[in-house]
């Protein structure tokens, strides 16, 4: 099945720029469409960004959109989100998730990484 | 967007009896759409994608059902292992979007 690990979550100041990675191991990435979906503390799931499995397409939701911006390297197995101009709103749990039908669009998710926290403060 | 409405919030249930749990669409997802189950410091775990089709190892006690705007997860006998919280997830359009949550907690 695979495992997906995030990283780069962290404490920063509002304002300021995060990039989150995540790892994928036991699959060929360049195969899947892939996700970014937060949790914030106590809350609900709340989808962020999609890219197709090439990365000429993206999506985004609107809270995010113009703010952040998924991107990924399949030679390398890892997707990325760069988080900029980041609010007290963007603390949350991040995780990566992955599409179960390779090269597909619109499908649910098999399998998500655990979540890197991001906490947004002065 | 999409907007995907769970009900109820929290569901008290004892274990061994039948849970119920609805999740509407704003309009209509036809059967784009998955349940997942998500236990405390846990990542969520898909259960029903398509409306109605467990994924791989998911017991038989999971029934998904409904299309267009209206669906259930039926869980028909509770097991401990069971007590979390599930969410809906359409992906028929994007922004993808996913309910707010049931927790379903022992009675």
């Amino acid at each position: 099945q695979g495992q997906l690990v995030e990283s780069g979550g962290g404490v920063v100041q509002p304002g300021r720029s995060l990039r989150l990675s995540c790892e994928a191991s036991g699959f060929n990435l360049s195969n899947y469409g892939m996700h970014w979906v937060r949790q914030a503390p106590g809350k609900g799931l709340e989808w962020l960004a999609v890219i197709v499995h090439d990365g000429s397409n993206m999506y985004y939701a609107d809270s995010v959109k113009g703010r952040f911006t998924i991107s990924r390297d399949n030679s390398k197995n890892t997707l990325y989100l760069q988080m900029n101009s980041l609010r007290a709103e963007d603390t949350a749990l991040y995780y990566c998730a992955k599409n179960q039908v390779p090269y597909a669009s619109m499908v649910h998710f098999d399998f998500w990484g655990q979540g890197t926290l991001v906490t947004v403060s002065s | 967007e999409i907007v995907l409405t769970q009900s109820p919030a929290t569901l008290s249930v004892s274990p061994g009896e039948r849970a119920t749990l609805s999740c509407w669409a704003s309009q209509s997802v036809s059967t784009n759409l998955a349940w997942y189950l998500q236990k405390p410091g846990q990542a969520p775990r898909l259960l029903i994608h398509g409306a109605s089709t467990r994924a791989t190892g998911i017991p038989v006690r999971f029934i998904g059902s409904g299309s267009g705007t209206e669906f259930t997860l039926t869980i028909s006998s509770l097991q401990s292992e069971d007590f979390a919280v599930y969410f809906c997830h359409q992906y028929n359009i994007w922004p993808e979007t996913f309910g707010q949550g049931t927790k379903v907690e022992i009675k």
